[in-house]
């Protein structure tokens, strides 16, 4: 059974902190893996889709790193603000190619305080 | 919004009883996904098409089955509905095959089986 590990489970920071996650996941027959955003009441949202060793991805005050070969991605948020409380997910493409098999985290709570 | 329409939004229903979610992906999307997502669990993987075809297979029981029309909208079929079976569905669609496309989440479905 392939797992993939979110840390931590929740966080709180006041606005302006800047905070990191972290999602571990098998480092063999790796494919993909997704970062999600998800609101309260809302659907998940993609935020990045990573497939490199080494890769780095931005979208604002958002980036995320990639290290396959020990099985790891960093999310970074920079300065948060209240409405970037959210929960992030993070999921791993483990399928043999073309098969869009995602296997989820179970996701860090983020809450950020005016 | 995503533009991935999913209806109901809300089904209640009884033990015993088989019901249809419906997902309409977004225009030009191929692939669709179907998620389920329980109190207890984090979002769990069901099935996967692409262009009418099954392409993947979480795990999903057998009292449930799948399928995509030519028009590339989706049914989830649950049928012989238990009470563990309540939780939010979800569909996804991504352009084409994974890995490397992001998916796009339609806002669930809320089954609640009494």
């Amino acid at each position: 059974i392939l797992n993939v590990e979110q840390s931590p489970q929740s966080l709180h920071v006041q606005e302006g902190d800047s905070t990191n996650f972290t999602c571990s996941f098998p480092s063999s027959n790796f494919y993909a893996l997704h970062w999600y955003r998800w609101e309260t009441a809302k659907s998940p949202e993609a935020l990045f889709v990573m497939t490199l060793n080494g890769d780095e991805k931005k979208k604002g005050r958002i980036s995320a790193t990639l290290n396959t070969k020990e099985g790891y991605s960093y999310l970074y948020i920079k300065g948060s603000q209240p409405e970037d409380s959210a929960t992030y997910l993070c999921a791993f493409d483990e399928g043999s190619g073309n098969t869009g098999k995602l296997i989820f985290g179970q996701g860090t709570t983020l809450q950020v305080k005016p | 919004d995503s533009g991935v329409t999913q209806t109901p939004k809300h089904l209640i229903t009884a033990t015993g009883q088989r019901v249809t979610l419906r997902c309409s992906p977004r225009s030009g999307d191929l692939s669709v996904y179907w998620y389920q997502q329980s109190l207890d669990q984090g979002l769990q993987f069901l099935i996967q098409y692409y262009n009418g075809e099954e392409r993947a297979k979480g795990n999903i029981l057998e009292r449930f089955s799948a399928q995509q029309f030519p028009d590339l909208h989706s049914e989830l079929n649950l049928s012989s509905l238990e009470l563990g079976d309540s939780a939010l569905y979800f569909c996804a669609s991504s352009e084409g095959l994974p890995p490397y496309n992001e998916q796009f989440f339609g806002p669930g479905t809320r089954l609640t089986v009494l």
